[in-house]
């Protein structure tokens, strides 16, 4: 079935440090959603990349949909404490049901 | 209502017992997603309805899951002869139409602990 796998589990930076988030799916996607699960909190959609090598961004985040529609990445810049949560990417397969499949998060901490 | 709102927040029970969790979505979605989340993993697909019906529901690990939608609005997820290996949260999430893409809004879950 379709897994979609994310690297790396856990990153904690510095205030102020970049950071990445990376996706990939063993199956192509029609399209790529991002979430982030504050703690203790459920998770909150952040965007959705649906074409192939597709840039978003959104303030100090920036979005990536990879040309094979089968991997992604989010990439914060100049990290604050508020960037604090788990984020998920999630994907539909391309010609399947139309359920979103989540992968394992990464855990991002800051160090004020 | 202004968000999904899901019953009970929490839920403790004992082994072998019977559960049950509500999912109230927002009101107007067609689409209604139950989801199990582990700690320190992600959400985990259940089943997926798009009105009353099941559209998927090739995620329910056995047969003691299942889960109604009869009106076409709240959703109940059973639970028979639970073990302790079901504790985690037990998110809901609903979308407008259910289309392929369209972003859904998760409620606050179900914390189940089977003892």
């Amino acid at each position: 079935g379709q897994q979609v796998m994310q690297i790396p589990q856990y990153q904690h930076v510095q205030e102020g440090e970049d950071f990445t988030t990376y996706c990939n799916s063993s199956t192509t996607l029609s399209n790529i959603q991002w979430y982030k699960q504050r703690p203790g909190g459920h998770p909150v959609f952040l965007i959705q990349l649906v074409k192939s090598g597709e840039v978003k961004k959104q303030k100090r985040l920036t979005f990536q949909f990879g040309e094979a529609k089968k991997n992604s990445s989010l990439h914060i810049t100049a990290t604050q404490t508020t960037d604090v949560g788990t984020y998920f990417c999630a994907g539909v397969t391309q010609g399947g049901s139309e359920k979103l499949v989540f992968g394992k998060g990464t855990k991002l901490t800051v160090n004020p | 209502g202004a968000g999904v709102s899901q019953t009970p927040s929490n839920k403790v029970t004992e082994k072998g017992k019977y559960v049950e969790l509500r999912c109230d979505p927002i009101s107007g979605h067609t689409a209604l997603y139950w989801y199990r989340q582990s700690l320190g993993q992600g959400p985990e697909f259940l089943i997926y309805f798009q009105g009353t019906g099941a559209a998927d529901d090739s995620g329910l690990p056995n047969d003691r899951f299942f889960a109604v939608r009869p009106e076409g609005s709240v959703s109940t997820l059973k639970i028979q002869r639970t073990e302790r290996g079901d504790s985690a949260v037990y998110l809901c999430a609903s979308s407008p139409s259910g289309g392929r893409g369209e972003k859904l809004f998760f409620g606050s879950g179900t914390q189940l602990s089977v003892l």
